[in-house]
């Protein structure tokens, strides 16, 4: 069975500083990772995806992660951080066979204060 | 751009009631499931449907769950009689087999009371 942790329950960070938001998993198999962030009320949107090849992958609005297979980790990164990135952000795994059931972590709320 | 949509946004049911949640999966698509996040809670997998047959269940998928397509367009989730538990945040995503990322609506907010 897979699963993911994300450590970090809560990032507070001031506007324009660099971000990490860590995420590691646990499975026997291959993977797929993602990476989705949840805004104030809103549903689930897709920041960046690992499928294969280049283990630094890059999203949308500047975030960027990379896969470490030796540590089973794809963490999130931002170089600068903006008011509007305070958010909740879930890392996500499926086994890479099928189009399976994503399985999330607890989520880490990204607060970006000014 | 296409997007998954979700009805009603809010849903407000009295214990042992039933519901019925829509979803309209982006029309492409083949693959069709639902989630749901407790308050607070992490996003949790329920199902997931493939060829008008569910794939997979996870446990809290039991008897009082159903999940159809009736047409289509919908994909709907049935809670036969509601408890307090199932007040939740109820998401439906849809995916194809080429992109293997599942595009969620924006959710159901259900409250059992």
């Amino acid at each position: 069975a897979q699963s993911v942790t994300q450590l970090d329950s809560q990032v507070p960070v001031f506007e324009e500083a660099p971000v990490e938001l860590r995420c590691n998993y646990s499975s026997s198999v291959s993977v797929y990772l993602f990476w989705y962030v949840q805004y104030p009320n809103q549903g689930l949107q897709l920041l960046l995806k690992y499928l294969s090849g280049s283990t630094l992958v890059k999203g949308i609005n500047g975030f960027e992660a990379e896969f470490n297979k030796s540590q089973t980790s794809f963490h999130l990164r931002k170089p600068s951080v903006h008011i509007s990135d305070t958010a909740e952000y879930f890392c996500a795994v499926s086994v890479s066979y099928n189009t399976d059931k994503l399985i999330f972590g607890t989520g880490t709320r990204l607060q970006v204060f000014p | 751009e296409p997007e998954v949509t979700q009805t009603p946004s809010h849903q407000v049911t009295q214990m042992g009631q039933e519901v019925i949640l829509r979803c309209v999966p982006i029309s492409n698509h083949l693959y069709f499931y639902w989630y749901r996040q407790i308050l607070g809670q992490k996003v949790e997998f329920l199902v997931s449907f493939y060829n008008n047959e569910i794939s997979e269940k996870s446990e809290i998928f039991d008897d009082q769950f159903s999940v159809e397509r009736p047409d289509g367009s919908n994909f709907t989730l049935k809670i036969r009689s509601t408890k307090l538990e199932d007040s939740a945040m109820y998401f439906c995503a849809s995916g194809s087999a080429t992109s293997y990322e599942q595009y969620f609506g924006p959710g159901t907010r259900l409250t059992v009371t």
